[in-house]
């Protein structure tokens, strides 16, 4: 079947780093997608990794290893505005987003 | 680059009546759209993948006589939910996909809540 994994909830500190790990299985892999999605609003695009490595944009950076079924976005100096749920989506096959339950990030002063 | 639009933003209907929600890409023509539906404190849940001029493939267990979906041009789908029922309450996000990486840009959304 198709499952991806990550955590359900975490807290971090304003001004501080966190990691936010994602693992999948699904049938083929093209690529694993980052999203936001703040409350009542709808997911916005952060970063899409297709080959192995770290790829980094501003404040955030997404890593990939497609041998080990695993992701992680990492975000660095937090900041208030970034208490959002923080969504993983492979795409499998048939070129399908597959999507996690996501991780709720609250960040507290 | 990359807008999509979805009107209404939030919809409050009698329980039996039928509501459309439309979806727009703005700057972009979008082969494939796609339409979620997502519970309070749960992920999105893809409802059903539509194509222009043809008809949209739903998912397993997404009533398509009741999801009515229609992607009549490469800018605009609409998803009728007919004869709605209380249950039907929810986050309703539609998603155009752009470019040659997959990507999905996602609508506004469009709340409703059935009475």
């Amino acid at each position: 079947g198709q499952n991806i994994d990550q955590p359900t909830e975490m807290t971090a500190t304003e001004g501080a780093i966190v990691q936010i790990n994602c693992t999948y299985q699904t049938s083929g892999f093209n690529g694993l997608f980052w999203y936001q999605q703040h409350a009542g609003e709808a997911p916005t695009f952060l970063s899409y990794n297709v080959l192995d490595g770290l790829e980094e944009k501003g404040r955030f950076s997404s890593f990939l290893s497609r041998s080990k079924g695993y992701s992680y976005l990492l975000l660095k100096e937090l900041q208030m505005k970034d208490s959002a749920s923080y969504l993983c989506a492979s795409l499998d096959s048939n070129y399908q987003l597959i999507w996690g339950a996501g991780t709720k990030l609250i960040i507290k002063p | 680059g990359a807008v999509v639009s979805q009107h209404p933003s939030r919809v409050i209907c009698k329980s039996g009546t039928s509501v459309k929600i439309e979806c727009r890409s703005l700057d972009f023509q979008a082969t494939t759209m796609f339409w979620y539906r997502q519970f309070p404190k749960q992920s999105l849940m893809l409802m059903a993948t539509s194509n222009e001029g043809s008809k949209a493939t739903y998912e397993q267990g997404v009533e398509k006589d009741k999801f009515l979906i229609n992607h009549a041009s490469l800018t605009l789908s609409t998803l009728t939910v007919t004869s709605a029922h209380p249950e039907d309450s929810s986050f309703y996000i539609c998603s155009a996909g752009a470019g040659d990486r997959y990507e999905q840009y996602f609508g506004p959304g469009t709340r409703l809540t059935v009475t």
